[in-house]
């Protein structure tokens, strides 16, 4: 089945720096979502972007199909940004599944 | 924004007892999930549901049964807790299938079996 390998596994930032997530997966994706985790625990989607590039506010996602890779880069972190992100594929018929993410802190 | 509730939000079950989780969306979406979290293993797909009184399987359904009595309903069932079944547990829901189709999570069941 599809497999979804996340990195780094954990990292850590000082409030104003850029963070790049990567996604990595190995079967073809007809679709792929970013979700945020709060240390809460739940879960909101941030953006769906199975191919090219999508902005929404500080995040930009892009995606290289042909090479199963996607990228979510945060741009000027805030300490609200801590959490745990992750990256969830879906081939084509079936449902999403996820990486066990990236875990994100954001010091000031 | 869509609305996924699930109840309990905690509950401590014996081994060997019955559970069930339960999973309420009012937007009126024909897709829904039950995905169990554990650490280090992310999210995985226990069942899911396109229709009423009909569910699929996921990826870990052994020692899960699924009910979908209604469009909006969508119920997790235990039948025998076992000490493994310790997890959170999300409900989700999405409209026509899920490609292009954003999920919306619930808050979360922590299930804690002794």
């Amino acid at each position: 089945g599809q497999q979804v390998q996340q990195s780094p596994a954990s990292l850590v930032l000082q409030e104003g720096e850029n963070a790049e997530l990567q996604c990595n997966f190995s079967s073809t994706a007809t679709q792929l979502q970013w979700f945020y985790q709060s240390p809460g625990g739940s879960l909101v989607s941030l953006l769906s972007n199975p191919s090219g590039t999508k902005h929404t506010g500080r995040l930009t996602s892009t995606t290289v199909t042909k090479e199963r890779r996607s990228s979510l880069h945060i741009s000027s972190s805030q300490t609200t940004d801590s959490g745990t992100y992750l990256c969830a594929i879906e081939n084509s018929g079936t449902y999403q599944r996820f990486g066990t993410g990236t875990k994100l802190q954001v010091v000031p | 924004e869509a609305a996924v509730t699930q109840s309990p939000r905690s509950k401590v079950a014996v081994t060997g007892g019955k559970v069930t989780l339960s999973c309420h969306q009012t937007n009126n979406h024909d897709y829904m999930y039950w995905y169990r979290q554990d650490t280090g293993h992310g999210l995985r797909l226990i069942h899911y549901s396109y229709v009423a009184d009909s569910t699929e399987k996921g990826d870990i359904p052994d020692g899960y049964k699924a009910s979908r009595p209604s469009q909006e309903n969508f119920s997790l069932i235990l039948e025998l807790a076992s000490l493994s079944q310790t997890a959170v547990y999300f409900c989700a829901s999405s409209g026509k299938g899920v490609s292009n189709e954003r999920l919306f999570f619930g808050h979360g069941t922590k299930l804690s079996v002794l």
